[in-house]
């Protein structure tokens, strides 16, 4: 079945380094791949789609990148800041004339001051 | 800005009770999922609709079922709660053509 991974175990950084997030896909090829953002109690908020058409995204201090040979998506914050600890969702569409999409479990980052 | 408003951020019921959720949204959106969210299983797709009185289940309808009979606004309904279904439900709308999806702030059901 189609799915998305991502490492479940947190990602301690410390503040001004570039926090770097994984999610790989297995058992299909998804046209793009959406990363969101979670804060504790509160629902996801979007924050980057990439196709497969692209191998690179980027929005202010994020960059997104999607290789179709590793069937891998990067998410990269670079000069992390402790705000931007939060939990990382990976999610791609399920393909077909569906509009659903499967979410990975999401990575906790957590940035040290 | 898409605005997704959920009727009640916490919400405690006792097993059996009749349970509705609501949510709506301000975006003219045709998609809107309803998901439950559980540590350590991720966000799971309960039940979608992609257009006025139409839905579709998603992976895990058992014991839940929906309402839509007006664009803006999605129901989500337990019929007898149970307390295997505490847990935090959330509604979000999709926007076309990239499924990007916009979610509200969740409710945090507890059933006792």
């Amino acid at each position: 079945s189609q799915k998305i991974e991502q490492n479940s175990e947190a990602l301690n950084i410390q503040e001004g380094k570039t926090a770097t997030l994984t999610c790989n896909y297995t058992n299909y090829s998804p046209a793009y791949l959406q990363w969101y953002r979670q804060d504790p109690g509160r629902g996801p908020v979007f924050l980057l789609l990439i196709r497969e058409n692209e191998k690179e995204k980027r929005k202010e201090r994020l960059k997104v990148t999607f290789d179709t040979t590793l069937k891998q998506s990067l998410f990269h914050i670079t000069a992390s800041q402790p705000a931007d600890s939060a939990t990382y969702l990976c999610a791609s569409g399920r393909g077909g004339a569906t509009n659903k999409l499967i979410f990975g479990t999401g990575t906790l980052l957590a940035v040290q001051p | 800005d898409v605005k997704v408003t959920q009727s009640s951020r916490y919400l405690v019921k006792r097993t059996g009770e009749k349970v509705f959720l609501e949510c709506v949204q301000d975006m003219d959106h045709e998609n809107m999922f309803w998901y439950r969210q559980d540590p350590g299983l991720g966000l799971r797709l309960i039940y979608f609709s992609y257009d006025v009185k139409m839905k579709e289940k998603g992976d895990i309808p058992e014991g839940y079922s929906v309402s839509r009979e007006k664009k803006e606004r999605f129901s989500l309904i337990l019929e007898s709660a149970s307390t295997n279904q505490t847990s935090m439900y959330l509604c979000a709308t999709g926007d076309s053509p990239t499924d990007t999806q916009y979610f509200g702030p969740g409710t945090r059901l507890t059933v006792l």
